[in-house]
């Protein structure tokens, strides 16, 4: 049963503590993609990865830390940085990235939302 | 930057037909795409039309691309109260760099269907 998994689903942190979110797919896709979503914003991009061991900011990305060490995981951390974190955080993942066709195409987990208390 | 611009309510009676616009800047996007997100959850790609096509229809989804005024619409035949969710157009940028990535989103139309 391929696709991308996010966890956790839901996940409360405390203001300072910095905090990872899980992204994995095997759909054998090169690219993976880090958004933010909040009411009214429209997904907003954080973090980028075209291949393995390579990623780009994004127009959101300070305060936000990523690595990409294998194909199926591109793992988020939030950091006390971050001054606003509340959201629901979207990743995805696409064949490759920047050839102009089909295989652009993003496509998307299921989501986790984080509550800052 | 680029920008894709939707309006962001629209509100329809069950069995009517819904229709959502979208307008977009890049006039070389190769692809554009739809996008519905239900409450809680992710984007689930519904529809995409390739830019050389005019029309692309899928049962009751039906997108219409006019490549000239860069405006895109999904029209929904025969709306149900499971088509209730917040759609979002795409656009692909051919010349993507930096920081905006490859794919731009509207903010996303919510749709309403009154039973």
């Amino acid at each position: 049963d391929g696709g991308i998994t996010q966890s956790p689903k839901y996940l409360f942190r405390k203001e300072g503590q910095n905090v990872t979110l899980s992204c994995e797919q095997n759909l054998n896709h090169d690219a993976m993609y880090w958004y933010r979503q909040d009411p009214g914003q429209g997904l907003r991009l954080i973090y980028y990865s075209q291949i393995v061991n390579d990623f780009q900011k994004g127009d959101i990305a300070e305060g936000y830390s990523v690595s990409r060490e294998k194909k199926e995981s591109f793992p988020l951390t939030v950091t006390s940085a971050q001054k606003n974190p509340t959201a629901f955080y979207l990743c995805a993942s696409s064949i490759v990235l920047g050839h102009g066709g089909n295989a652009d195409t993003q496509y998307f987990g299921p989501g986790t939302r984080l509550t800052v208390l | 930057g680029e920008d894709v611009e939707q309006s962001l309510f629209l509100s329809v009676r069950e069995g009517d037909s819904s229709v959502i616009n979208c307008t977009y800047t890049d006039s070389s996007s190769t692809y554009l795409y739809w996008y519905k997100q239900e409450p809680g959850a992710g984007l689930q790609l519904l529809t995409y039309i390739f830019s050389n096509m005019d029309m692309k229809q899928d049962q009751r989804l039906t997108v219409l691309l006019n490549k000239k005024d860069k405006h895109l619409s999904l029209r929904i035949a025969d709306t149900q109260t499971g088509d209730s969710a917040i759609y979002f157009c795409a656009e692909n940028l051919r010349n993507y760099g930096g920081s905006q990535g490859n794919l731009i989103f509207g903010k996303g139309t919510k749709l309403s269907v009154k039973p």
